[in-house]
């Protein structure tokens, strides 16, 4: 049972660009959870989803952060007009229940 | 404000010693403790986790002490060896929602 899948692994981008990070759970896992990490600090929950569902997104910023979780295909947690700021890497974890179970995460930098 | 508190930040043991984590919560509805091991560039890996029914859980070289009424709960690393060194992260929540992660500590174990 392959692990979580992230891509890509670093993404470069320039300030006003967009950024779109993909996230392939574990088979059998229907939870999916985006975190962002800043260097030497912990990870910070973004947003929850199910199949087709936004469960919790109190922790995504309102404007030129999305995210989804269609019926087919990974989920995608969208930047749009990046800027420096967004710098950090991006987890996303998946889950059956209660055990969360994280991704390699993708590096984004912000030029 | 933190909802989960970790100390220290760092710590060093020497090899064969016992590392000491502590963490402690604010929520009295969080019901599940996670604890992830993080190494340079990788995404935090499920170490152990614990739930408030029970006061101790052990694997192998791990194990999570948990004190409701004080709402603090440690991992305890029993015979360190160099490969632990890492960063842990001790984190709370409910089942199916979001977690709260502490700030994390970097474990150094000298050979």
């Amino acid at each position: 049972n392959a692990g979580v899948m992230q891509n890509p692994r670093h993404l470069v981008r320039r300030r006003g660009q967009e950024a779109r990070l993909r996230c392939s759970p574990m088979k059998g896992h229907s939870h999916v959870y985006w975190y962002r990490q800043l260097p030497e600090e912990g990870l910070k929950f973004m947003v929850y989803l199910q199949k087709e569902n936004i469960i919790d997104e109190s922790g995504m910023p309102k404007e030129r952060f999305s995210a989804e979780f269609p019926k087919e295909g990974p989920s995608i947690l969208r930047i749009q007009q990046v800027v420096r700021g967004d710098s950090a890497a991006y987890f996303c974890a998946s889950s059956p229940s209660d055990e969360q179970f994280f991704g390699p995460g993708t590096r984004l930098t912000v030029l | 404000q933190q909802q989960v508190k970790q100390s220290p930040q760092s710590l060093i043991v020497q090899k064969g010693g016992i590392s000491i984590i502590n963490c402690a919560y604010e929520n009295t509805a969080f019901d599940y403790f996670p604890w992830y091991q993080q190494f340079p560039g990788k995404g935090p890996a499920l170490l152990i986790a614990i739930r408030p029914d029970v006061s101790e859980k052990k694997e192998g070289r791990f194990t999570i002490s948990f004190n409701k009424s004080a709402k603090q709960f440690s991992l305890h690393i029993m015979d360190s060896q160099p490969g632990d060194s890492a960063t842990y992260f001790c984190a709370g929540g409910s089942t199916l929602g979001r977690l709260y992660f502490g700030r994390g500590t970097q474990l150094t174990v000298w050979p």
